[in-house]
């Protein structure tokens, strides 16, 4: 069981927008700007496509976006292409002293379809 | 270019020790925080350890706790976990990785190293 909820899939077709959640407590994502996403290819390392909810990184497409809303946060993936189709994990700082300092999300697989 | 390229996974014992290098190159090491994040074989990201651009804070996952150790070495800009005590719920790919300053967000990740605990 992992810290941060997110559903285990989602699937689009190209061209059209999608959106994965990801939802943990005032302990992590409700409490601290700390939200990361990651993409990851099959047999790929992560790669960061947003940081502090909604900061995207140099090199990123704009069709990708953060948000948060309390103790949930989001990725928007918009005119979806083939290339999107991966896992998804978000992370969150946490206070929780049982955690440790980062907690991930259990990641999403998205299909494009 | 940022590269971090890992090395030392490999196949242990359980109740064995391992130690994970990780080389860093095209940036300023010694001003970047540095993370180890785990894989297990068809699963999930998992946090494991953190060490600050100096070395002199450090954290770890419950789930390491006491069995691993994290350091650094600034003037060989490499990054190490020494792992011992291993199980088999060990048994992953282990990533090192930049951390952007204080935002536990990673930036760059190293191409990742197996290690496999079995008898």
């Amino acid at each position: 069981q992992s810290a941060l909820t997110q559903p285990a899939s989602v699937s689009g077709s190209p061209g059209q927008s999608i959106t994965i959640s990801c939802t943990g407590t005032s302990s992590d994502v409700g409490g601290y700007n700390y939200v990361s996403w990651y993409q990851q290819h099959p047999g790929k390392a992560p790669k960061l496509m947003i940081y502090e909810v909604s900061n995207r990184p140099s090199g990123v497409s704009n069709r990708f976006s953060g948000s948060k809303s309390g103790n949930t946060a989001s990725l928007t993936i918009s005119g979806l292409q083939a290339e999107d189709e991966a896992d998804y994990y978000c992370s969150s700082y946490t206070s929780s002293s049982t955690l440790g300092g980062v907690v991930f999300g259990g990641g999403t697989k998205l299909t494009v379809l | 270019e940022v590269q971090l390229v890992e090395s030392g996974g490999g196949l242990v014992q359980p109740g064995g020790s391992l130690r994970l290098s990780c080389a860093a190159s095209g940036f300023t090491f010694s001003s970047y925080e540095m993370n180890w994040v785990r894989q297990a074989p068809g699963k999930g990201l998992e946090w494991v350890s953190y060490i600050s651009s100096s070395g002199s804070t450090i954290y770890y996952a419950d789930s390491v706790k006491g069995r691993f150790t994290i350091s650094r070495d600034n003037a060989k800009n490499s990054l190490y976990l020494q792992m011992n005590s291993l199980r088999a719920e060990d048994t992953a790919v282990y990533y090192c990785a930049r951390e952007i300053v204080a935002t536990t967000a990673f930036d760059y990740w190293g191409q990742g190293t197996l290690v496999t605990v079995s008898s």
